[in-house]
């Protein structure tokens, strides 16, 4: 069964650093696309971007590139999205994602979630 | 980007009602288009993909239709836990947009 379980929830002040992770199992990771989802308190879902496990190759949202990392573990089957300098409007649920179909098959399976909250 | 457009944006109905969400692209994205249905503290679940292809396990009732820049999402007969948001998204070129979402609730 396939699976992606994500790191626990983080309360943290602005301007600090932040990397939360996303580990898949149940299937071979390298094959596949994993993106990340933002979803901020009472709002919609937005596409942040997506790395193939494969090869490293990775797509921005233009809405957060330069604002976000994304990256991948291979060896490990995670995948990660940072941040250097955490905002108050960073504060959201953060999803991982994959598409095992490929892009046209959606994202089939979808981690629990991170809540990341920044207060000062 | 392609801007993804849904309507309405939250829509009131009773269990048994047949329901239709429309979802527009701002361009042409062939069928590269997907439902989700998320409810309240839970991550989305993927309900139609290819504009019009169920997701296995999902009950026949959810159907979708529509290529190149409109597309809709129906539900046959409203069951009590189909009161959700339901979000489209399109997959035909990166950043893979999300719409807006349309919060459907018990009339």
């Amino acid at each position: 069964e396939v699976q992606l379980v994500q790191s626990g929830a983080e309360v943290k002040k602005p301007g600090e650093s932040l990397k939360i992770s996303c580990k898949g199992s149940g299937y071979s990771f390298s094959s596949y696309w994993i993106g990340w989802v933002r979803q901020m308190p009472g709002k919609g879902l937005e596409w942040m971007g997506i790395i193939y496990f494969g090869d490293s190759d990775t797509r921005y949202s233009p809405s957060f590139q330069g604002q976000v990392t994304i990256s991948a573990d291979k060896s490990i089957s995670t995948a990660y999205l940072q941040w250097s300098s955490l905002k108050a409007s960073d504060t959201a649920m953060y999803y991982c994602a994959t598409y095992t179909s490929g892009y046209a098959g959606g994202f089939d399976y979808w981690g629990q979630g991170t809540l990341v909250t920044v207060s000062s | 980007d392609i801007q993804m457009t849904q309507s309405p944006s939250s829509l009131s109905a009773s269990v048994g009602d047949r329901v239709t969400i429309t979802c527009r692209a701002s361009q042409s994205i062939s069928s590269y288009l997907i439902w989700y249905q998320q409810k309240p503290g839970k991550a989305p679940k993927l309900l139609i993909y290819g504009a019009s292809s169920l997701q296995s396990g999902v009950p026949s009732r959810f159907s979708g239709s529509g290529s190149g820049t409109d597309f809709t999402l129906t539900i046959s007969s409203l069951q009590p836990e189909d009161f959700a948001t339901y979000y489209c998204q399109q997959s035909y070129g990166t950043p893979h947009t999300f719409g807006q979402g349309t919060k459907l609730e018990i009339k």
